[in-house]
């Protein structure tokens, strides 16, 4: 199994508040991203990375942030958590040596996040 | 933009049986394709991929799928179920862009997979 650790796996929070979502690598994989899992939605991204300091949006932004200062970490951040939040969080990343899509993404376990 | 449609969002079978979860893609030139599976409570695995070499898949668990680029389909397809095969199924696409996609993907809604004795 490729080396992704996904942290917090549970967290419980209440609306409003900041939460960071933490996902580290040990493969030196040089895209990571993130995704949220909803039923009758399948997985939809959030945010991805290309490099250290360089990531864009996916389809679903709004009320996400990210980071990524050291190639092995890479943070997700909820400014202001709202209900529509709760979820499930996957980390995958990828080692394509090119910038295209025919490497598989490896994912982590996920994170499950209720928003009250 | 692309996007990926898996028909039926639960598919029930007994052992022994064939196994046949549909997907089907739409995106203005061929993609690559994967189908990945998911157990409760963790991540996902993937299953096999298609990259522009055979139309036709093996992948890991007896596991295949046919690329045809006429149907715009990539239906996965395993000849005798068993019972370990029950978990929820993904197939996505990644745009063949010619690098610049990043290797973002668009995933279908999920086929959970029921497996009866």
């Amino acid at each position: 199994d490729a080396g992704i650790t996904q942290s917090p796996r549970h967290k419980v929070t209440e609306t409003g508040t900041p939460v960071t979502l933490r996902c580290h690598q040990t493969e030196n994989h040089r895209y990571m991203y993130w995704y949220r899992q909803d039923p009758g939605h399948g997985l939809r991204l959030i945010h991805y990375s290309y490099g250290v300091k360089d990531t864009d949006k996916g389809e679903v932004s709004d009320g996400y942030s990210v980071s990524r200062s050291k190639t092995e970490d890479f943070l997700l951040t909820l400014e202001s958590a709202t209900s529509s939040q709760t979820s499930v969080y996957f980390c995958a990343i990828s080692e394509s040596a090119r910038a295209d899509g025919n490497q598989p993404q490896h994912f982590g376990d996920g994170t499950r996040l209720s928003i009250l | 933009a692309q996007s990926v449609t898996q028909l039926g969002s639960h598919v029930s079978v007994s052992e022994g049986a064939l196994v046949l979860l549909r997907c089907n893609y739409s995106s203005s030139v061929p993609p690559y394709l994967f189908w990945y599976v998911q157990y409760p409570n963790k991540g996902l695995q993937l299953l096999l991929k298609y990259t522009s070499a055979a139309t036709l898949v093996k992948g890991i668990n007896g596991f295949e799928a046919e690329f045809k680029k006429s149907e715009t389909s990539f239906h996965l397809t395993k000849p005798s179920a068993h019972m370990s095969d029950a978990a929820e199924y993904f197939c996505a696409v990644s745009e063949n862009a010619g690098g610049t996609s990043y290797g973002k993907l668009t995933f279908g809604q999920g086929t959970i997979l029921t497996v009866h004795p």
